[in-house]
């Protein structure tokens, strides 16, 4: 089944503690995205990513890390969290034409205390 | 920069019924994408339809259809017979066209309540 692949689904933390959000496409997509969504504000852009080794800061990307060392993997790193960051995350892929939407994963429900 | 604008936060419709959800758009594109996704109390994000900016007719997929007025940069999505599994927040996005996969604007949602 083409999907992308999200972990964990909840997480609680809390301040300055690292953290890593993982996701994993199996549908040999070009291009990932990090999107944070929040109350009254739908969904924003952490940062995306072309291909290997091509990353690139989105609106929002001000405490996370990314990177993509493989082509499936696009994992989401916050080095140290703080309660602002406390969001639903979606980690999400498409072909490099983009033409059809992405493919989302399933969201991961972060609270930072 | 692309902006996209729903206006209704919430909207109720009966069963069987038809409900149609505003959005509004602001670009300087002239090729683009729109589409609609929804997002059940699951909260996955599932794409319900899609619109290539340079074709004119809406387009449809079973219950579900827009209507896109270029000139007036609006994108309405319209669910006809209404049933309880289309509660859920349905976001209308952005992307451009430019022949590479870019960024998805989202507007901020309108949560549809679908009630007996």
């Amino acid at each position: 089944e083409a999907q992308v692949t999200q972990n964990p689904r909840y997480l609680i933390t809390v301040t300055g503690k690292k953290l890593t959000v993982t996701c994993s496409q199996n549908m040999n997509h070009e291009y990932m995205s990090w999107y944070r969504q929040d109350p009254g504000l739908g969904l924003r852009q952490i940062y995306y990513s072309m291909n290997v080794e091509v990353t690139d800061k989105g609106d929002v990307p001000e405490g996370y890390k990314v990177s993509r060392k493989e082509k499936r993997n696009f994992p989401l790193i916050l080095e140290s969290p703080s309660p602002n960051q406390t969001s639903l995350y979606f980690c999400a892929s498409s072909t490099l034409k983009g033409a059809y939407g992405y493919t989302f994963g399933s969201g991961t429900r972060l609270t930072v205390v | 920069a692309q902006t996209v604008t729903q206006s209704q936060p919430e909207m109720s419709v009966q069963e069987a019924e038809t409900v149609t959800l505003s959005c509004t758009y602001d670009t300087s594109e002239s090729n683009y994408y729109l589409f609609w996704y929804k997002q059940p109390p699951s909260r996955q994000m599932i794409l319900v339809i899609r619109q290539e900016a340079y074709k004119q007719q809406n387009a449809t997929e079973n219950r579900f259809s827009v209507n896109f007025q270029k000139a007036a940069k609006s994108f309405s999505l319209k669910i006809s017979d209404s049933q309880l599994g289309d509660t859920a927040m349905y976001f209308c996005a952005f992307m451009k066209g430019a022949g590479t996969a870019s960024k998805l604007t989202f507007g901020t949602g309108t949560r549809l309540q679908v009630t007996l």
